[in-house]
């Protein structure tokens, strides 16, 4: 079956980096884009960008130009997403999420990771 | 951008009820490309609906979507006890190129 496990939480001081991983399983890697969308406490979802693992291409949300990547090991079947520069406003649950194939612009996403909550504290 | 707005912000049902949520977006959505998202506690969002109307694999026919342009509905005939959660629409397709909305709570009345 069709499964994206991410890394453990992780708390990280403002002004850092923090590298979240999805390991997936269950299906072809390279054939299916990887999102990464993010929730605050008691918040709704925010959309951070998309991965194509195939090719290594990319497309962020405008809010995080700059400031994410993401990348992948397809030898592994995982995708990363690093987020820098972090500042309280980023604490936040992050999951990735993989999106429907067959398509040039971004879908529904059809499996999620379990999160990774990311705590951004002095 | 496309915003969409979700209402009620909570709805309280009783179970065996039925369930009427609401997304509009600011702008027509091209071919419907609505999703609908269910999301429990401590959990990642469930893919429920996809396209405005089409059931994801393995969701039951008690949840069915409906709408097109920037009106869509998603209905719950008959809740069960499991049903109550959070619901998010989300668009795709549009500038940028996803958003959701805010959420709708559906409470045990």
């Amino acid at each position: 079956q069709v499964q994206l496990v991410q890394s453990g939480a992780e708390v990280k001081k403002p002004g850092a980096s923090v590298k979240v991983s999805c390991k997936t399983s269950g299906y072809a890697f390279t054939s299916y884009d990887i999102n990464w969308v993010r929730q605050a406490s008691g918040q709704g979802l925010e959309w951070m960008g998309w991965m194509n693992p195939n090719s290594g291409n990319t497309g962020y949300a405008q809010k995080f130009q700059g400031r994410v990547s993401m990348t992948r090991n397809n030898s592994i079947n995982t995708a990363y997403m690093e987020l820098s520069s972090l500042r309280s406003e980023d604490t936040a649950v992050y999951y990735c999420a993989r999106e429907t194939p067959g398509s040039p612009r971004v879908d529904w996403f059809d499996h999620w990771g379990q999160g990774t909550l990311v705590t951004v504290s002095s | 951008e496309i915003v969409l707005t979700q209402s009620p912000g909570t709805l309280s049902l009783s179970p065996g009820e039925r369930a009427t949520l609401s997304c509009r977006a600011s702008q027509r959505l091209t071919n419907n490309y609505l999703a609908w998202y269910q999301q429990k506690p401590g959990q990642a969002p469930r893919l429920l609906i996809y396209g405005a109307s089409s059931r994801a694999t393995g969701i039951p026919d008690r949840f069915s979507g409906s709408g097109s342009g920037t009106d869509f509905t998603l209905t719950i005939s008959g809740l069960e006890p499991e049903d109550f959660a959070v619901y998010y629409c989300q668009q795709y397709g549009g500038s940028p190129p996803t958003t959701f909305g805010q959420g709708t709570r559906l409470e045990i009345k």
